[in-house]
Order: structure tokens, then C-alpha cells, then sequence
């Protein structure tokens, strides 16, 4: 299996522009996760899949953020209107089980100018 | 909310020696999971070991073990015979326990940078 696949892998934008982030989770897997990464807060979850059903989206810093997963292949993060505080190492990852580990994308660099 | 705690901002360490890094953890919860996980420069996640709350053994993998003591609730990452390679931030996680609306939710501390010395 391929693993995890994020894409873009780097994201360079300005201030105001919408931006779609891209997640492809590994096969068969049925967990889905969204993780940002900063400096400053560490690791955030900022949403959780399962089949496709969002679980907990507590961490969604505000109502720019929003996610989906229209089918178990496939899931999107965007944010509208970019602002430079969301400058971020953006992760998704993946998991088969509860019990068993996440298998992390290699992450979208944004950095909003 | 659980909590993860790593205290440890950096570690060094001589290469081949072992290093002990921390993590404490909060939760009145029985049932929970624990995991190491490594971020080389290059920043890739990369899964480490995991440890089961009713796990009756300390998990290890290869070079990596997991000194688990529940009553203290930490559960500490050994790296045994430190490789040049093992340079990298590490980090500890909980997943929340089975049962409540979050289970599943990995929480993450906020990791240590651990540098081995040639």
C-alpha cells in the first residue's frame, strides 16, 4: 500500500483565498483524522472520520475550517477565507482500528502570505 | 479531557548509550491506549510502539521499549544502543478512552527533541 497521501505537499497562498487540502487514507482503513502542527500549539486534531461520518470536529478552530469525506478514499480540508495565523503543518492520518496506530499522511505545508 | 504531559524540551545523547524520554498522562479512565511516535527533520509522523492500558507486559519494539507504569501514570520511551539516526522529535499520545463521544482521538504532548552525539 502507498500509505497516507497528502497533496499538495507545499501550499503557498494569499491572505483571503480559499484552499483545499487533499487526503487520501490507506485502503480498508476506517478512521480518518485531520492534525495541524504548529510551533506554537504543537499538534492539534482538528476533525475525526469514521466510514465517512464526522465524530468530533471540536477542534476546528472556526467556521472558515471545514472538512469532508464523501467516500472512504477520499477527504478534503479547506479553509475560506486563508488567513496567515493558519500558516501549518496540515497532517491527515489514517487507522484501521481504535486499538491500533494512525498512519500519518506526509503532511501539507500552508503558509498564507 | 485527557492530558499529555512531556516535560523534557530536549534530550542529548551519546551514541550507542540508552535514553529514557518522559511522559505523563491524566485520565480517571480504565481504558486507554498509549503511543510513541518519531518526527525526523524531514517531518514525517512515524509510529513507534503502542502500549494497552490492560496490557500486563511493557510494550517493546526492536530498540524501542515502553517502561509502563500505571499506578504513576507514565509511560516512558527507552531507546536502547542510540543510533545517529534517532535524532529526531519525539512524541507521546493518548487515545481517549472507549465509550465516551471522542474515543478514538489520538491527543498528542508536546514532544521532545531528542540529539545523539556521534
Amino acid at each position: 500500500d502507498a500509505g497516507v497521501i497528502q497533496s499538495p505537499r507545499h501550499e503557498v497562498t494569499e491572505m483571503g483565498q480559499e484552499v483545499t487540502l487533499r487526503c487520501k487514507p490507506i485502503s480498508g482503513h476506517d478512521y480518518l483524522f485531520w492534525y495541524r502542527q504548529t510551533m506554537m500549539r504543537g499538534l492539534e486534531l482538528l476533525i475525526y472520520f469514521n466510514n465517512n461520518v464526522p465524530i468530533d470536529d471540536s477542534g476546528m478552530p472556526e467556521d472558515r475550517f471545514s472538512a469532508k469525506m464523501p467516500n472512504a478514499s477520499f477527504s478534503t480540508l479547506k479553509i475560506q477565507p486563508s488567513e496567515p495565523r493558519d500558516s501549518a503543518v496540515y497532517f491527515c492520518a489514517s487507522r484501521e482500528f481504535m486499538n491500533t496506530e494512525a498512519f500519518f499522511g506526509q503532511g501539507t505545508r500552508l503558509t498564507v502570505v | 479531557a485527557q492530558k499529555i504531559t512531556q516535560t523534557q524540551p530536549g534530550m542529548f545523547v551519546q551514541e550507542k548509550e540508552a535514553v529514557t524520554l518522559d511522559c505523563t498522562y491524566d485520565t480517571s479512565d480504565q481504558s486507554y491506549g498509549l503511543f510513541w511516535y518519531k518526527q525526523p527533520s524531514s517531518g514525517e509522523m512515524i509510529f513507534l510502539i503502542y502500549q494497552g492500558s490492560y496490557d500486563e507486559q511493557n510494550a517493546t519494539e526492536g530498540r524501542y521499549s515502553l517502561n509502563f507504569q500505571k499506578a504513576r501514570k507514565s509511560a516512558n520511551l527507552v531507546i536502547s544502543a542510540s543510533q545517529l539516526g534517532d535524532s529526531a522529535m519525539y512524541f507521546c499520545a493518548m487515545r481517549d478512552p472507549a465509550g465516551g463521544t471522542s474515543y478514538g482521538k489520538l491527543t498528542f504532548g508536546q514532544g521532545t527533541i531528542l540529539t545523539v552525539h556521534p
